[in-house]
């Protein structure tokens, strides 16, 4: 079944703790994305990847890290995660071009931070 | 960044349209219109997407003023399942993929 997938589904940690949210897909896409989701605020944009090794900056980069070493994965990290940090957060692919084809969202990831 | 306008929620009977619309004034002339949908608890879906012409899909049509300024989705027959949140984004080469508030979409029985 094509999908893409996050890891954890859940997360509840404290100020500090490093964390990685973990995103997979099985489509060959090349473009991935995060988002993030807040009350009232709609989905915000993070960081997007075109294609291994290249990324970009969305709407709301800061204290957040991706990599993009295989064209499957675009994990999220957290270096130093803070509580304004906590939030429902989305991963997202699509074919080459965002522009012409429909993208795929994961089921979410509920981070937590005290 | 090219921004949407939508109302805050709408409220429809199952089973007849519903015209979602959305106003997009400063809209550039390589920017996609998409729509995506938000059922309760899960993440975003394609609904359809266009450029400058209407466009048909099996879940929803999508009709784009002349001007490009606007534009309005349209769900032939309302079920209870298109309840959710609608989004209108404008796009280019998917850099800039900006979801606003949405319009919160209530389907009556």
């Amino acid at each position: 079944e094509a999908q893409v997938t996050q890891n954890p589904r859940y997360l509840i940690t404290v100020t500090g703790k490093k964390l990685t949210v973990t995103c997979s897909q099985n489509m060959n896409h090349e473009y991935m994305s995060w988002y993030r989701q807040d009350p009232g605020l709609g989905l915000r944009q993070i960081y997007y990847s075109m294609n291994v090794e290249v990324t970009d900056k969305g709407d709301v980069p800061e204290g957040y890290k991706v990599s993009r070493k295989e064209k499957r994965n675009f994990p999220l990290i957290l270096e130093s995660p803070s509580p304004n940090q906590t939030s429902l957060y989305f991963c997202a692919s699509s074919l080459p071009s965002g522009s012409y084809n429909e993208q795929f969202f994961g089921p979410g990831t509920r981070l937590t931070v005290l | 960044d090219a921004k949407t306008t939508q109302p805050n929620s709408m409220e429809s009977n199952e089973e007849e349209p519903v015209h979602l619309p959305c106003n997009h004034s400063t809209i550039s002339g390589t920017d996609y219109i998409h729509w995506y949908r938000q059922l309760p608890s899960q993440g975003p879906e394609y609904v359809i997407h266009g450029l400058t012409s209407n466009v048909n899909n099996r879940m929803a049509s999508l009709a784009i003023a002349e001007d490009r300024k606007s534009s309005t989705l349209i769900l032939h027959r309302a079920t209870l399942r298109d309840a959710a949140v609608y989004y209108c984004i404008l796009d280019n080469y998917g850099q800039n993929f900006v979801f606003g508030p949405g319009t919160r979409l209530s389907v009556l029985p």
